[in-house]
C-alpha cells in the first residue's frame, strides 16, 4: 500500500515570489507520481506527472516538480507566482504495474496569493 | 477529448433516502473510481472497478454500494443517506497511468 503526506495544509505567499509545496510518499513498490490542481468551484485539473526518466519533472502554468526517490519526496515548486494560482493543489501517487490506476492522494494545500 | 459525466453538479437529500450518483465515460476505460473529497482529508478512494460487473472496495467503502452493468458507466449508490455522507463526489476513469476526473456532484444530506 501507498500513501502520501503533504507537509503543508496552507500556503500564503505575495504575488511574485517563490513557492514550493511539499509532498512527501511511501510504497514498497515502484510509483508514478502527481500533482493535480483544483481552482475553486471547479474540478480537477492536471499540473504535470512523473512516470519515468528525468526526475524534474515541467507541467502547465510555470510549474515544476522534482522526484528525489532517496528522500521519498515529489516537491512542487513555480520561481514567481500570480494571484490566479490561488487553488488547492493535490499530490497523488499510484503503484506501477496491474494497481488498476488507484490514486492515492494527500490531504491538499491550498495556495492563496496576496498581492 | 475524454468525457467523464456526472449526472448531477448538486444534490440535496434527506437523511435515510437512497442516492443514485452515475458516472459516464466515453473512451472505453476498463477502470472507473469514485472518491469523496472532504476539505483537509484530500480526496479518499470509495470503490473502483476493472471491469463490467468487477468491483473492489476502496479506503472508505462503508454506507457504500457500486454498480457496474456496463463498462461506460459507472453507479454510487448510497443505501440509506446520512448526514455523515455530505461531501464532494468526483468519478474517474482511467488506462493507467493516464485518468480523467469528473467535474464532482456536491451532495448535501439534510
Amino acid at each position: 500500500a501507498q500513501s502520501v503526506t503533504q507537509l503543508d495544509s496552507q500556503v500564503p505567499v505575495f504575488e511574485e515570489a517563490p513557492v514550493e509545496l511539499r509532498c512527501n510518499y511511501s510504497s514498497s513498490v515502484s510509483v508514478y507520481l502527481f500533482w493535480y490542481v483544483q481552482y475553486p468551484n471547479q474540478g480537477l485539473q492536471l499540473l504535470l506527472k512523473y512516470l519515468s526518466g528525468s526526475t524534474l519533472v515541467k507541467g502547465i502554468n510555470g510549474f515544476e516538480a522534482e522526484f528525489n526517490k532517496s528522500q521519498t519526496s515529489f516537491h512542487l515548486r513555480k520561481p514567481s507566482v500570480h494571484i490566479s494560482d490561488t487553488a488547492e493543489y493535490f499530490c497523488a501517487v499510484t503503484a506501477g504495474g496491474t494497481s488498476y490506476g488507484k490514486l492515492t492522494f494527500g490531504q491538499g494545500t491550498i495556495l492563496t496569493v496576496h498581492p | 477529448d475524454v468525457k467523464v459525466t456526472q449526472s448531477s453538479r448538486y444534490l440535496v437529500k434527506r437523511t435515510g433516502e437512497k442516492v443514485f450518483l452515475e458516472c459516464v465515460q466515453d473512451m472505453d476505460h476498463e477502470n472507473m473510481f469514485w472518491y469523496r473529497q472532504d476539505p483537509g482529508l484530500g480526496l479518499r478512494l470509495i470503490y473502483f472497478s476493472y471491469d463490467v460487473k468487477m468491483k473492489e472496495k476502496g479506503d472508505i467503502p462503508e454506507g457504500y454500494s457500486v454498480s457496474r452493468e456496463k463498462k461506460e458507466r459507472f453507479s454510487l449508490i448510497l443505501e440509506s443517506a446520512s448526514t455523515n455522507q455530505t461531501s464532494m463526489y468526483l468519478c474517474a476513469s482511467s488506462l493507467p497511468p493516464r485518468r480523467f476526473f469528473g467535474p464532482g456532484t456536491r451532495l448535501t444530506v439534510l
